[in-house]
């Protein structure tokens, strides 16, 4: 079946600790996105990418990196330098520009601090 | 600057029962659609329903309608016959067309809905 895989769906990390969050999809998108969820805040945009080889920054992009080498992945780093991590992540995709709009999710990550 | 609110932090039904969540938007486009989203207690995002902004007709998905209001920049999401399945965080969303591409989805902070039996 097609759709979005994110790994790992539960994650532990260190204080000072990188950590890198998977987000695979096998739909044929060409635009993937990282949204980072906190109770009360909705989704926020953390950094997009509509095409291989490129990314943006969305509105909260500090702390973060990511890379898109292929079309079907686009892993979020989350670096030592984001202030607070802990928080429930998801990746979505695009069919691309021309198309509707309506994004396909993930089931999410959840980062987790100690 | 577009944004999308939705005033209802947490609302709660009874079973076969219907409801209103609300949401209001904030554009100066005239092309772009809109989506509500739900994200039950699993956590998948999943969508609802889809309203083009230059269609006047209300998007109806079964169980699920719009009130779209396009000069009140408004659009509700009324679901009928509410089940227990239906309890989720639900999302209102907007996206601006220009012109053959698309800015990026915003989302409400969301309304949790709680169906009780």
């Amino acid at each position: 079946d097609g759709g979005i895989t994110q790994s790992p769906k539960y994650l532990f990390r260190k204080e000072g600790q990188n950590v890198t969050l998977s987000c695979e999809q096998n739909l044929n998108h060409d635009a993937m996105y990282w949204y980072r969820q906190d109770p009360g805040q909705g989704l926020r945009l953390i950094y997009y990418s509509q095409i291989v080889n490129d990314f943006q920054k969305g509105d909260i992009a500090e702390g973060y990196s990511v890379s898109r080498e292929k079309k079907e992945s686009f892993p979020l780093t989350v670096t030592s330098a984001q202030k607070n991590p802990t928080a429930f992540y998801l990746c979505a995709s695009r069919a691309g520009q021309g198309s509707v709009g309506e994004l396909f999710f993930g089931e999410g990550s959840r980062l987790t601090v100690l | 600057a577009q944004t999308v609110t939705q005033s209802q932090p947490e609302m709660s039904v009874q079973e076969a029962e219907t409801v209103t969540l609300s949401c209001t938007y904030d554009t100066s486009e005239n092309n772009y659609y809109l989506f509500w989203y739900k994200q039950p207690p699993s956590r998948q995002m999943i969508l609802v329903i889809r309203q083009e902004a230059y269609k006047q007709q209300n998007a109806t998905e079964n169980r699920f309608s719009v009130n779209f209001q396009k000069a009140a920049k408004s659009f509700s999401l009324k679901i009928s016959d509410s089940q227990l399945g239906d309890t989720a965080m639900y999302f209102c969303a907007f996206i601006a067309n220009y012109g053959g591409s698309q800015g990026n989805l915003i989302f409400g902070k969301g309304t949790k809905l709680s169906v009780k039996p």
